[in-house]
């Protein structure tokens, strides 16, 4: 079965920086492409980025209001992949949720309350 | 960068009656890599449909997708009442991996 499960959300001052985590199980994660997700209070989802898996260079990509702010990364040896945010701004209070597609079909994790307020 | 548009923004039925949420793409989805989700307040969405027309696991069958190309569609054949949520649909064929803006459907 596959799980994902985040963590490192919580408060956090604007021009602050917060590292989240997602640990993986129930799939082969070397060789998953990784994305992350996000969604304000009161708005829509918003797909964050991705990286690919190492035999494709793990190459990143990043949606427009996060790049050069945010960086996607991953650990093989353990199963997790990581969001590293800088600069955070207030728009960037969300919850995020790391997400897995597989032939089409996705997997979300529970997701990690982030919150930007001074 | 692939635009979805959902329609129409606010859908107001009644429990029985058949739902049908449209999701339209600016270009098309590859591989009809298109999803659809559901969403009720305070809780995380919930897959309930991939691949356009694949349910996902324990979704009941008054779910239905169907589309290809640029216009996909979510049909629920007769609402329970659990099923008034938000949905949103999704595209995962091309980079970034879009969202439609929503689609509130709401008791009549």
């Amino acid at each position: 079965e596959v799980q994902l499960v985040e963590s490192g959300g919580g408060l956090v001052k604007p021009g602050g920086s917060l590292r989240l985590s997602c640990v993986a199980s129930g799939f082969t994660f070397s060789n998953a492409w990784m994305n992350w997700v996000r969604q304000a209070p009161g708005k829509g989802l918003e797909w964050v980025g991705r990286v690919k898996r190492k035999t494709d260079g793990e190459t990143t990509e990043y949606a427009a209001p996060v790049k050069g702010r945010f960086t996607i990364s991953r650990d093989d040896s353990k199963n997790t992949l990581y969001l590293q945010m800088n600069s955070l701004k207030t728009e960037d209070t969300a919850v995020y949720y790391c997400a897995y597609y597989v032939s089409g079909r996705p997997y979300w994790g529970q997701g990690t309350l982030v919150t930007v307020s001074s | 960068e692939i635009v979805l548009t959902q329609s129409p923004g606010t859908l107001s039925l009644s429990p029985g009656e058949r739902a049908t949420l449209s999701c339209r793409a600016s270009q098309s989805v590859s591989s009809s890599c298109l999803a659809w989700y559901q969403q009720r307040p305070g809780q995380a969405p919930r897959l309930l449909i991939y691949n356009a027309s694949s349910r996902a696991t324990g979704i009941p069958d008054r779910f239905s997708g169907s589309g290809s190309g640029t216009d996909f569609t979510l049909t629920i054949s007769r609402l329970e009442p659990e099923d008034f949520a938000v949905y949103h649909c999704q595209q995962c064929g091309s980079s970034p991996y879009t969202f439609g803006q929503g689609t509130k459907l709401e008791i009549k």
